[in-house]
């Protein structure tokens, strides 16, 4: 038991469709991540989220749309992505909405694009 | 730009000895730094950290270094288990939002 639960674990989809990724913690955090982490490459941070506050990243495509509707939850929702999306995208937590705070990591959805 | 960087992709010791993984990085601006590790199939897990104002921290087995003047530092873990093989991440941290990650370090103990 992780705390955070990411949902569904693996998907596949084409260039055309529209999908969501979801991330739920039980561990009463106030923050939530989204990183991508794609073959051979270190994970890269997308999003830094918690209800008061989401953090833009302009280097994040918009095809990629984060939705934190409360503290427990957390979208990620994909559409017209590209093969290069294909990675595996993580959900993390944390107490306060501090990068260098100690994150619970969900296990991850493997995502490939057709 | 890669500004933290793991330049050993894999280790590997021998039961009951000690485990040095290295880890450098270029921002000095980065103010935190934090240790996972990662099991196959399984998320993240944290393990330690260091603030930068600090050149030790030690919890039990796991102990990082952190030199600023050289821009390095490293996870000790002695001594060391089989279930310690794992994938270990080096990240750094600076200010609230902004977190990068080394590619990591596969290390592997033999009974």
């Amino acid at each position: 038991e992780t705390g955070v639960t990411q949902t569904p674990r693996h998907l596949v989809m084409g260039m055309t469709n529209k999908k969501s990724l979801k991330c739920e913690q039980h561990l009463g955090h106030n923050a939530m991540y989204w990183y991508k982490q794609s073959a051979k490459k270190p994970l890269e941070l997308m999003f830094v989220y918690s209800l008061e506050e989401r953090v833009e990243n302009n280097s994040v495509p918009s095809r990629f749309s984060p939705e934190c509707p409360n503290s427990s939850h957390l979208f990620l929702h994909l559409h017209t992505l590209q093969p290069e999306d294909s990675a595996l995208y993580l959900c993390a937590s944390s107490q306060v909405r501090r990068t260098h705070q100690p994150q619970h990591f969900g296990d991850g959805t493997r995502l490939s694009i057709l | 730009d890669q500004q933290v960087k793991q330049n050993s992709p894999s280790l590997s010791v021998q039961e009951g000895r000690i485990s040095i993984l290295n880890c450098d990085y270029t921002n000095s601006m980065f103010d935190y730094f934090l240790w996972y590790k990662k099991y196959p199939a399984e998320g993240p897990t944290f393990l330690i950290s260091i603030s930068s104002i600090k050149d030790k921290n030690e919890d039990g087995r796991f102990t990082v270094f952190l030199n600023k003047s050289a821009k390095h530092l490293s996870l000790h873990i002695v001594p060391s288990q089989p279930g310690d093989s794992a994938v270990y991440f080096c990240a750094a941290s600076a200010g609230n939002n902004d977190m990068r990650f080394g590619a990591g370090t596969r290390l592997t103990v033999k009974p």
